[in-house]
């Protein structure tokens, strides 16, 4: 499968606590970005990385976010000490050099209880 | 404070119509409008896409309509089908960080 890969699915998570998701993008890909869907909402920008640089993290929802994408390949999201506003979608597009069409994965249905 | 305003918020259009959703957008900064559709449980899928250099774009039975003056852009899906029932949002791209959407619009077909 070469399309955008999150892992988990689905993750139900207790507040206060952590979750990670993970977003495998498309090969060779050098763009990843990270969204947010809430119910009968478009997707809301959060962050994205070219390479290994995050250029931009001031979209981020909160400091209990943040993105890593440590060798410019697959990325990961955190949610510190989750609340329940947190509960959403998250989405992770991808896109190649100089070139502005992004595909996204399935998503990560995250239920913060 | 929303970038790109998107109607209807749903729409019934029957079997083999014409299906019209728009969006207008503030920021002359945009140059990239993609539409994407999303199925229940799903991520969205590019469907089309123009640049404001372009007035017209068709692709198969999706035809996008852009009108730079304005500032709106619209998606026509001709001869509808039950298939075609999803979630369509337009998108924005300002040259950097992410795509900006609209709320999005639910699409019924009925047979």
């Amino acid at each position: 499968d070469t399309g955008v890969s999150q892992n988990p699915r689905h993750k139900i998570t207790k507040r206060g606590q952590n979750v990670t998701f993970r977003c495998d993008p498309i090969s060779e890909h050098n763009r990843l970005y990270w969204y947010r869907q809430t119910l009968g909402q478009g997707p809301e920008f959060l962050t994205y990385f070219q390479n290994e640089a995050q250029l931009e993290k001031s979209r981020l929802l909160s400091d209990r976010f943040s993105a890593e994408r440590p060798k410019g390949s697959f990325s990961t999201l955190e949610i510190q000490r989750t609340e329940q506003g947190d509960s959403a979608m998250y989405l992770c597009a991808s896109s190649g050099q100089g070139n502005t069409e992004a595909f996204f994965g399935q998503g990560t249905r995250l239920t913060v209880v | 404070q929303q970038q790109v305003k998107q109607s209807p918020q749903s729409l019934i259009v029957q079997k083999g119509g014409i299906s019209i959703i728009n969006c207008a957008y503030e920021n002359t900064a945009f140059d990239y409008f993609p539409w994407y559709q999303q199925f229940p449980g799903k991520g969205p899928a590019l469907l089309i896409a123009i640049r404001p250099d372009v007035s017209e774009k068709k692709e198969g039975r999706f035809t996008i309509s852009f009108n730079k003056s304005a500032k709106q852009f619209s998606l026509h899906i001709m001869d509808s089908q039950p298939g075609d029932s999803a979630t369509y949002f337009c998108a924005a791209y300002p040259g950097a960080d992410g795509l900006t959407f609209g709320k999005g619009t639910h699409l019924i077909i009925q047979p």
